[in-house]
């Protein structure tokens, strides 16, 4: 079974960079899609967006000017970067593996990484 | 954006009842429509995808059906371990989105 775990840090100062590792282990990365999904405290989903393993990208829009997604297929990992972040950046952050064949859907997820803009 | 509306915000629920959640597309997804379950605390796990797939590993008792805008998730009868937020999302189209998700609670 396919695990995932993201790591970086838990604090992050207005303004600065968010940055975050999701490594995958018990399957490989190459051959498949990779998101970043975060869930602000009591709010919906939201979809960041993915990177394949090739390293093409997808960005929501609502983020895309902030947003850089990389991939490190000899360590097995993802990873994502959020520049100048505010408060509204506070949220957990879930890295997943993005299944897109016939079907398309999240299948395996890490079980999340709580990022705090504070100062 | 294709915007997810679910169908109720939350609801209470007995052991042993059918449980009916809805949710609907601002515009046809086809049958591009995903359901996960997320326990407090606990990342998002697929029950549904395409609709109506069961994933691997997920008891019978949940099941998905519709097309177009309108979908609903049922459990057909409701466990102590499906207390939990119910999330539909859309893989019509990028970005992604997500329903407001329903809460399914003891009653």
């Amino acid at each position: 079974q396919v695990q995932l775990q993201e790591s970086g840090p838990g604090l992050v100062k207005p303004s600065e960079t968010l940055s975050l590792t999701c490594s995958v282990s018990s399957g490989s990365i190459s051959g498949y899609y990779w998101s970043w999904i975060r869930q602000p405290p009591g709010k919906r989903l939201e979809w960041i967006g993915y990177i394949y393993y090739s390293g093409s990208t997808n960005y929501n829009p609502s983020l895309q000017s902030r947003v850089t997604m990389s991939v490190d297929t000899s360590k097995n990992q993802f990873s994502l970067s959020l520049t100048s972040v505010t408060a509204a950046d506070t949220a957990v952050y879930y890295c997943a593996r993005y299944i897109r064949a016939t079907d398309y859907y999240l299948d395996y997820w890490g079980q999340g990484a709580l990022v705090t803009v504070s100062s | 954006d294709i915007q997810m509306t679910q169908s109720p915000f939350s609801l209470s629920a007995s052991v042993g009842d059918r449980v009916t959640i809805t949710c609907r597309a601002s515009q046809s997804i086809s049958r591009y429509l995903n359901w996960y379950q997320q326990k407090s605390g606990k990342a998002p796990k697929v029950l549904i995808y395409s609709a109506s797939s069961l994933q691997s590993g997920v008891p019978s008792r949940f099941s998905g059906s519709g097309s177009g805008t309108d979908f609903t998730l049922t459990i057909s009868s409701l466990q102590p371990e499906d207390f939990a937020t119910y999330y539909c999302q859309q893989s019509q189209s990028f970005p992604l989105t997500f329903g407001q998700g329903t809460k399914v609670e003891i009653k």
